[in-house]
């Protein structure tokens, strides 16, 4: 399993963009990339997943360069509500993607 | 997205009874189901994988006599806490794949354990 590398904490204010970066040197070929956000108390929530260059949804946008050693989530315009932990995590989906939980980010977003 | 319940989202028990979390996957089948617990600000730890039809795989250093887990169909995993201690609460949380899309996990909203 790939080990990810994340910041442990980011500070933001309301309306800026967010980028957080995972890296991951050991990816291996079938390995897609997750990312999940959490609030306090509540399940991970899906946020969005890629496998190489660009992937966007309504809510973030995932980078992810050519080497795929790292990738980057983008989220537009942050509110107070997104104050949360991200999690990037690395796995091959059709071999059972048995999920190991790095340290994740801590993001928040000040008035 | 996929949509993962899990029963009940707190319990209190007292020291030495046992208490059973129940995990479904409500729009979907989950041929794998996932185990975590988390202790507060820390991230969340694997426990076991379970397998609907067979035995669950543990994690190094878990316990399987202490926590079962039943796979017992498509929809249902269980996790039973036997005889639980103080040190034992925690946030339970379980995940599902959908089987059909091989796509990522979903989450359940988690299950607060607080043992007396």
């Amino acid at each position: 399993l790939a080990k990810t590398t994340q910041p442990i904490s980011m500070d933001s204010y309301e309306g800026q963009e967010v980028n957080i970066t995972c890296s991951h040197n050991n990816i291996a070929t079938n390995d897609y990339i997750t990312w999940y956000q959490q609030f306090p108390s509540q399940g991970p929530r899906f946020i969005i997943q890629g496998y190489k260059t660009k992937v966007t949804n309504e809510v973030a946008s995932l980078f992810i360069p050519a080497d795929r050693k790292s990738s980057t989530l983008s989220l537009p315009r942050v509110s107070l509500s997104d104050t949360a932990v991200y999690y990037c995590l690395v796995g091959d989906l059709g071999g059972g993607f048995k999920t190991i939980f790095g340290a994740g980010t801590r993001l928040f977003v000040k008035a | 997205g996929a949509v993962v319940s899990q029963h009940p989202s707190r319990v209190i028990c007292k020291s030495g009874t046992s208490v059973k979390i129940e995990c479904r996957s409500l729009d979907f089948q989950a041929t794998t189901m996932f185990w975590y617990r988390q202790f507060p600000k820390k991230s969340l730890m694997l426990m076991a994988t379970s397998n609907e039809g067979s035995k669950a795989t543990y994690e190094q250093g878990v316990e399987k006599d202490k926590f079962l887990i039943n796979h017992a169909s498509l929809t249902l995993s269980t996790l039973t806490v036997t005889s639980a201690h103080p040190e034992d609460s925690s946030f339970y949380i379980c995940s599902a794949r959908d089987t059909s899309r091989q796509e990522t996990q979903y989450f359940g909203p988690g299950t607060r354990l607080l043992v007396l």
